[in-house]
């Protein structure tokens, strides 16, 4: 069975740091795409960003450009995203995907939030 | 890349059939016949529904149908039941820099 859980979400202060982590497990992970997609309360999915499968290549959303950082360890089938400089515009629960042109399978998502 | 556009809310009754439009532009949806779609129930997690354009993953119900003309693709959801009711979102492959683009969702109420 496919498995995404995410982790590493909490409150943060503006300006500040935090890496979300998604552990996979029940396919070969390095086999596989995955993106980070994210959804602000009460709003909609959000694309934020997606690295192949064996993490050379990378793409961003223009509204996390710069301060965020797609990685993966393939030896312990986890997905990161290293969050910088973040904004009171980035709080909402992040999701991992997998897949190329679409996503087949969500993880259930890790909130972040940030405020002072 | 502007997201994709979505009707905020339809409704329907028991056993009827509803559809949920999509617009997107033709460097998205109108490009590429690479439209998805989700269902979200509240509090969880987004389920595919539909990929490209109009597959159907194993174990969705065959009442659900996609298709698209022009820039516009189309989520049909047939003999509606009370667990459809949810909020349905549509993606778009959009290129090389900007991976999916998604719909602004639209909240399905069953009557």
């Amino acid at each position: 069975e496919v498995q995404l859980v995410e982790s590493g979400g909490g409150l943060v202060q503006p300006g500040g740091s935090l890496r979300l982590s998604c552990a996979a497990s029940g396919f070969t992970f390095s086999s596989y795409w995955m993106h980070w997609v994210r959804q602000a309360p009460g709003k909609g999915l959000v694309w934020v960003s997606r690295i192949n499968s064996d993490g050379s290549s990378t793409s961003y959303a223009d509204s996390v450009k710069g301060r965020f950082t797609i990685s993966r360890d393939n030896a312990k089938n986890t997905l990161y995203l290293q969050m910088n400089s973040l904004r009171a515009e980035d709080t909402a629960v992040y999701y991992c995907a997998r897949g190329v042109t679409y996503g087949d399978y969500f993880g259930k998502g890790t909130l972040v939030t940030v405020s002072s | 890349q502007s997201a994709l556009t979505q009707p905020a809310s339809v409704s329907g009754s028991p056993g009827q059939s509803i559809t949920i439009s999509c617009t997107g532009t033709s460097s998205d949806v109108g490009s590429y016949n690479l439209v998805s779609w989700y269902q979200q129930h509240p509090g969880k997690a987004p389920k595919l529904m539909i990929y490209e354009g109009s597959k159907r993953p194993s174990g969705v119900s065959n009442r659900f149908s996609g298709s698209k003309s022009g820039n516009t693709a189309s989520l049909t959801i047939s003999g509606l039941q009370a667990e459809d009711e949810a909020d349905y979102y549509c993606c778009s492959y959009a290129g090389s820099s900007t991976y999916w683009v998604f719909g602004g969702g639209t909240k399905l109420t069953v009557l």
